[in-house]
């Protein structure tokens, strides 16, 4: 049974440039969640896909947006890169937003 | 809205003694409660989870923890630990309501010396 998927594993991008980072949630699960993780801190909630809608954000701006498809699998997509989005961005899914399971990241340099 | 504190940003301790890892949260309603675990360069993996019934809950590779919800904490223990134990912990809360963001701690570095 395959776990929560993501890809890339690594980014390079540079400022100004847009994102596209993309998960599969583990077999079953209906519920994909992102967060960001800067170095040395705690994963941060960036918002939640349920039923391909966005069901919750946290507190980060428009240029983070993302998508649900109807194989429940997600993209987070990140515009006008900055500086300060590097960072290890994890998925997590879950079935209807109980338990959450992570993927292994996505490290994003923005240069 | 909830937080969460982890008193200890790192955690020193030799091969086979026991560990605490400290966590405490701030919440206005009741809450599930969860210890993660983060080897490096890896995502993060569910150690144990505490969403009702007794307090002292078992996880994974010898884990426990307690909810103890008049100090509102949710310590990690381990009576005695492995080289293989040193990793990032991190402890997380989630509404027991409509709300199903996790809210992290800063995390904890465990490490093991021999």
């Amino acid at each position: 049974d395959a776990g929560v998927t993501q890809s890339p594993t690594h980014l390079i991008k540079t400022r100004g440039q847009q994102v596209t980072l993309r998960c599969s949630p583990k077999s079953g699960h209906d519920t994909v969640s992102w967060y960001q993780q800067a170095l040395g801190q705690g994963p941060q909630f960036i918002f939640q896909y349920y039923e391909e809608e966005e069901r919750q954000r946290g507190n980060f701006p428009d240029r983070f947006s993302g998508h649900q498809f109807p194989n429940y699998s997600s993209e987070l997509n990140v515009n006008a890169l900055l500086l300060g989005d590097s960072a290890l961005y994890l998925c997590a899914s879950s079935l209807t937003g109980d338990t959450q399971y992570f993927g292994p990241g996505t490290r994003l340099t923005v240069l | 809205a909830q937080s969460v504190t982890q008193l200890d940003s790192q955690v020193p301790v030799f091969e086979e003694a026991p560990v605490e890892l400290r966590c405490n949260y701030s919440s206005s309603v009741s809450v599930y409660l969860f210890w993660y675990v983060q080897y490096p360069n890896q995502g993060l993996q569910l150690l144990l989870k505490y969403l009702s019934g007794s307090t002292l809950v078992k996880g994974i590779n010898g884990f426990e923890a307690e909810f103890n919800k008049s100090q509102t904490s949710f310590h990690l223990r381990k009576p005695s630990v492995h080289i293989s134990d040193t990793a990032e912990y991190f402890c997380a809360v989630r509404s027991a309501g409509s709300a199903r963001q996790l809210t992290f701690g800063s995390g904890t570095q465990l490490t093991v010396l021999p």
